[in-house]
C-alpha cells in the first residue's frame, strides 16, 4: 500500500509570492492534516480537513488556506510569502482522525527568499 | 505552559544500552497518544500508537506505557543500535479534537 505523498519535495520562492502544496493520502484514508514544522516552533497544526470540509483549524493567518478534493487529495495554499513562512511542510493520512492513527508524507520544504 | 514536554531534548547512549524517552502531558482528556520517530530531513514515521483506554502497547523492541492520572508516557527502546539514532517526537489527541499536539522531541544518538 502506497504512503502519503507530497509534492514538490522541495520549493524556493520570493517574498510576496504564493505556493500551493499537495498531498496525497493514503488510499482509503478520508483525514488530511497539515503542520508546519520550524527549528524555533517544532511542529505546529495548519488545519484538518475531511471529506472536502476542513473541520479543525490551527493559529495560522489568512495567507494559510487549504482544500480537500473528492478524491481526499488535499492542497495547502500560502499567499504573500514572508521570510517566517520558511519550513518544513507534513500533511498526515488517517482514516477518520481522531482515534485513528496517522500517518505522514515526506514532507515539503519550502524556503523563502 | 507547553502541553506537551519531552525531557531531555537530546541524549546520547552506547550501542547495546536501554533507551527510555519521557513525554509528559498537562491535559488529562487525553485521546490517543503517539510517538513517532524523524530523521534528519524527513518526514515522520509512527511508532505506536496508545488509546486512551490502554495502558502500553508493544511493537518489537519498541514499549510504550501511558499513564493519564500522572500526565507520562514513556518509550522503551531494547537493545539500542546505530540504526536508532534520530528524533523521536510524542504527540497527544485531546478529546475533543483531530489535532496533534507535539512535544519538542529527543534527539537520540546511538554510539557504535
Amino acid at each position: 500500500k502506497a504512503g502519503v505523498t507530497q509534492t514538490p519535495r522541495y520549493l524556493i520562492k520570493t517574498r510576496g509570492q504564493q505556493v500551493t502544496l499537495s498531498c496525497s493520502p493514503i488510499s482509503g484514508h478520508r483525514s488530511v492534516s497539515w503542520y508546519q514544522q520550524t527549528p524555533g516552533q517544532g511542529l505546529q497544526f495548519l488545519f484538518e480537513y475531511f471529506s472536502e470540509t476542513q473541520r479543525n483549524k490551527g493559529n495560522f493567518p489568512g495567507r494559510f488556506s487549504g482544500r480537500q478534493f473528492s478524491n481526499s487529495r488535499s492542497e495547502m495554499n500560502v499567499s504573500t510569502l514572508e521570510l517566517g513562512d520558511s519550513a518544513l511542510y507534513l500533511c498526515a493520512s488517517s482514516r477518520a482522525g481522531g482515534r485513528d492513527e496517522q500517518f505522514f508524507g515526506p514532507g515539503t520544504r519550502l524556503t523563502v527568499l | 505552559k507547553q502541553e506537551v514536554t519531552q525531557i531531555p531534548a537530546a541524549l546520547s547512549v552506547p550501542e547495546g544500552e536501554n533507551l527510555v524517552l519521557n513525554c509528559s502531558f498537562t491535559d488529562s482528556a487525553i485521546y490517543n497518544l503517539q510517538w513517532f520517530r524523524q530523521d534528519p530531513g524527513k518526514g515522520l514515521t509512527s511508532l505506536l500508537l496508545i488509546q486512551s483506554s490502554q495502558r502500553e502497547q508493544t511493537s518489537g523492541r519498541l514499549n510504550a506505557s501511558l499513564d493519564k492520572s500522572s500526565g507520562r508516557s514513556t518509550l522503551y527502546i531494547a537493545a539500542s543500535q546505530p540504526g536508532d539514532s534520530a528524533t523521536y517526537l510524542c504527540a497527544m489527541i485531546k478529546a475533543a479534537g483531530n489535532k496533534l499536539t507535539f512535544g519538542g522531541g529527543t534527539r537520540v544518538l546511538v554510539k557504535p
